[in-house]
């Protein structure tokens, strides 16, 4: 079965400055995808970035971007120029992209809290 | 309305009573799902349906019977549940062979 792990129940930044949040999974196929959400506070869940395991080029949206090893099985997400509108609980999130029973199944890490400090 | 809708937003129900939790998506997506979300644990996928049928129970007790009448809406039923299933209720839709997951705001859930 296939496991997602966030070690950092917590983390924070100063405004303005760059964190990174890990994340490690565990799984046997070869073709899936990774997620970062975010739940801010008011509790919509957003998509931040996702990642294809076969593509080696690591995802980058604006300012959040992933270091994707794909031989480590690690996808930590990387904030840049933080703001205090990214405060929020980010989730790592896995889906095989294969058939079967696990097809668009997530599956989701603990998350990790994140505040920003003005 | 626009994205993943999800009513009420807060529901305070006894043991014994039943309620309904309603979730609409306007992506045109043909798959939903249903997630617990507790305090201090990890997202709990409870059930999936795609186009209409559901395809995924993840061991959910019966006193959770979820109802997928169209693509576009989802339910879930409850009745005598426990205060341990106070949580927030997570609904969420895709393509079947998408790979985002598109959330609505939840419903807050309290037992009592």
């Amino acid at each position: 079965a296939q496991t997602v792990t966030q070690s950092q129940p917590e983390m924070s930044v100063q405004e303005a400055e760059t964190v990174t949040l890990s994340c490690t999974y565990d799984t046997s196929e070869s073709d899936y995808y990774l997620f970062w959400y975010k739940q801010p506070p008011s509790r919509q869940m957003i998509l931040v970035i996702r990642q294809e395991a076969y593509k080696q080029q690591n995802a980058t949206e604006n300012r959040f971007s992933v270091n994707f090893q794909k031989a480590a099985k690690s996808f930590s997400l990387k904030i840049s120029d933080s703001q205090l509108g990214d405060a929020a609980m980010y989730f790592c999130a896995y889906r095989a992209n294969a058939g079967g029973t696990s097809y668009g199944k997530l599956t989701f890490g603990q998350g990790t809290i994140l505040t920003v400090h003005p | 309305e626009t994205g993943v809708t999800q009513t009420p937003r807060h529901l305070v129900m006894g043991m014994t009573n039943k309620k309904s939790l309603k979730c609409e998506q306007h992506l045109g997506h043909n798959a939903m799902y249903w997630y617990k979300q507790s305090a201090k644990k990890p997202l709990e996928l409870m059930f999936v349906y795609n186009f209409k049928e559901q395809t995924e129970n993840n061991s959910v007790p019966s006193r959770f019977s979820p109802e997928c009448p169209n693509s576009s809406h989802l339910f879930l039923h409850l009745h005598t549940l426990q205060p341990e299933d106070s949580a927030l209720y997570l609904c969420a839709s895709s393509q079947p062979w998408g790979s985002e997951q598109y959330f609505g705001p939840g419903t807050r859930l309290t037992v009592t």
